[in-house]
């Protein structure tokens, strides 16, 4: 068990859709790194956040936002749904924002658009 | 920049015979690496790191990785596969490389495991 905790674990909805995945991030660790993983794209970095502010910044589409609240859980907001966004979206967290520490892994949400 | 090669994408096993993984990277600074293992519908796991200590790392469940700076190279390896060996595999190389933390992940190498 990494620690690291998302919901929902799978989601369905249709095209033009709003979606919210929410992920709690280890005791302890301060830094959410937001991913998302497809068969042709692999695993792509969308967004970090450490300790509620916005670090790094990825492949994250116009109509994708997130945040990091003060509790320390992170929600990525998807907006605009297209059949392209179908995808495993997993959240990490690790103690720090320097890349030099372990990332813990949730399990994933996996998003299906119809 | 930084960047990370996994030089196959499939590697074929049969049970109780030497596994080897192959990883590639490059960065403009000292980089930190990772080798993490994917099993199916699960989310990833730290198998090792390397972060500038000795340059032979060992794993959990048996796997270690050998960091050679002259090759740039952080090829996994373990003396013995098992059936639950397989899974997906990924190398990652992050620390500051250009003002960027953010980590970057290979491709992955599918590590199929024959009985």
């Amino acid at each position: 068990d990494s620690g690291v905790t998302q919901t929902p674990k799978h989601l369905i909805t249709a095209t033009g859709q709003r979606v919210t995945l929410r992920c709690s991030p280890r005791s302890g660790d301060l830094s959410v790194y937001w991913y998302q993983q497809s068969l042709d794209q692999g695993l792509q970095f969308l967004i970090q956040y450490y300790n509620g502010e916005e670090r790094a910044k990825g492949n994250i589409l116009e109509r994708f936002s997130a945040q990091q609240f003060p509790d320390l859980h992170s929600e990525l907001n998807l907006s605009s749904l297209e059949l392209g966004d179908s995808a495993l979206y997993f959240c990490a967290s690790s103690v720090d924002w320097t890349g030099n520490q372990p990332q813990h892994f949730g399990d994933g949400t996996r998003l299906s658009i119809l | 920049a930084q960047s990370v090669t996994q030089l196959d994408s499939h590697v074929s096993v049969s049970e109780g015979t030497p596994v080897l993984l192959r990883c590639n990277y490059s960065s403009s600074y000292s980089p930190s690496l990772f080798w993490y293992v994917q099993h199916p519908n699960k989310g990833l796991q730290l198998l090792l790191k390397y972060t500038s200590a000795a340059t032979l790392v060992k794993g959990i469940n048996g796997f270690e990785a050998e960091f050679k700076k002259s090759e740039t190279s952080f090829h996994l390896t373990k003396p013995s596969a098992h059936m639950s060996d397989a899974a997906e595999y990924f190398c990652v190389v992050s620390g500051a490389s250009g003002g960027s933390y953010i980590p970057t992940f290979g491709r992955g190498t599918s590590l199929i495991v024959h009985p």
